[in-house]
């Protein structure tokens, strides 16, 4: 079965940086597109970055477009998240997510990020 | 990258259909068929219901249906239960090769 295993998360000060990573099993991870989605507490879901299978094509939401890297390592089938420059804005629920159609079918179980001073 | 525009909350007896709305933009919605609806229930990870506008992946009851009209789509929710008590999110694909979220809608069954 489907299995996506975030970690990383943790307390890091505002400037500071975090490196997200989640492990993924039971699918055939070089041949899916991956997605990171936030969730801010008492707030809605945020897409955040999206990698091609091949790791060919990156894209950003705007809000962290320049702060954040997207990339993963097909050989250790992990998809990861750089994230610097953190604001207190950041503080949310990391989600990784397998794409399909453009959609979402298998979420990680999340991992929470807290920027605070 | 503004958020899609859904209803904060919608309600309704056992038994009766809910239809919750999602408006974007011909940007994104109005210009492709990949809108996707998730149910999140409380400390819990989202769980997608509808891809494609319309597709129901396995497992999803068929009381679960989406559509789409112009810029708005919509999820319908026939026979309520109780157990659909949750918040749902749209999601779409955009013009800029990104995607976006709706703004929630809860949904209580009463």
């Amino acid at each position: 079965q489907v299995q996506l295993v975030e970690s990383g998360g943790g307390v890091v000060q505002p400037g500071g940086s975090l490196r997200l990573s989640c492990a993924a099993s039971g699918f055939t991870f070089s041949s899916y597109g991956m997605h990171w989605v936030r969730q801010a507490p008492g707030k809605g879901l945020e897409w955040v970055a999206f990698i091609r299978y091949d790791g060919s094509n990156k894209y950003y939401a705007d809000s962290v477009k320049g702060r954040f890297t997207i990339s993963r390592d097909n050989s250790k089938n992990t998809l990861y998240l750089q994230m610097n420059s953190l604001r207190a804005e950041d503080t949310a629920v990391y989600y990784c997510a397998k794409d399909f159609w453009d959609s979402y079918d298998y979420w990680g179980q999340g991992t929470l990020v807290t920027v605070s001073s | 990258q503004s958020a899609l525009t859904q209803p904060p909350s919608v309600s309704g007896s056992p038994g009766q259909s809910v239809t919750i709305s999602c408006t974007g933009t011909s940007s994104d919605v109005g210009s492709y068929n990949r809108v996707s609806w998730y149910q999140q229930p409380p400390g819990t990870a989202p769980k997608l219901m509808i891809y494609e506008v319309s597709n129901r992946p396995s497992g999803v009851p068929d009381r679960f249906s989406g559509s789409k009209s112009g810029n708005t789509a919509s999820l319908t929710i026939s026979g309520l239960q109780a157990e659909d008590e949750a918040d749902y999110y749209c999601s779409s694909y955009t013009s800029s090769s990104t995607y976006v979220f709706g703004t929630g809608t809860k949904v209580t069954v009463l």
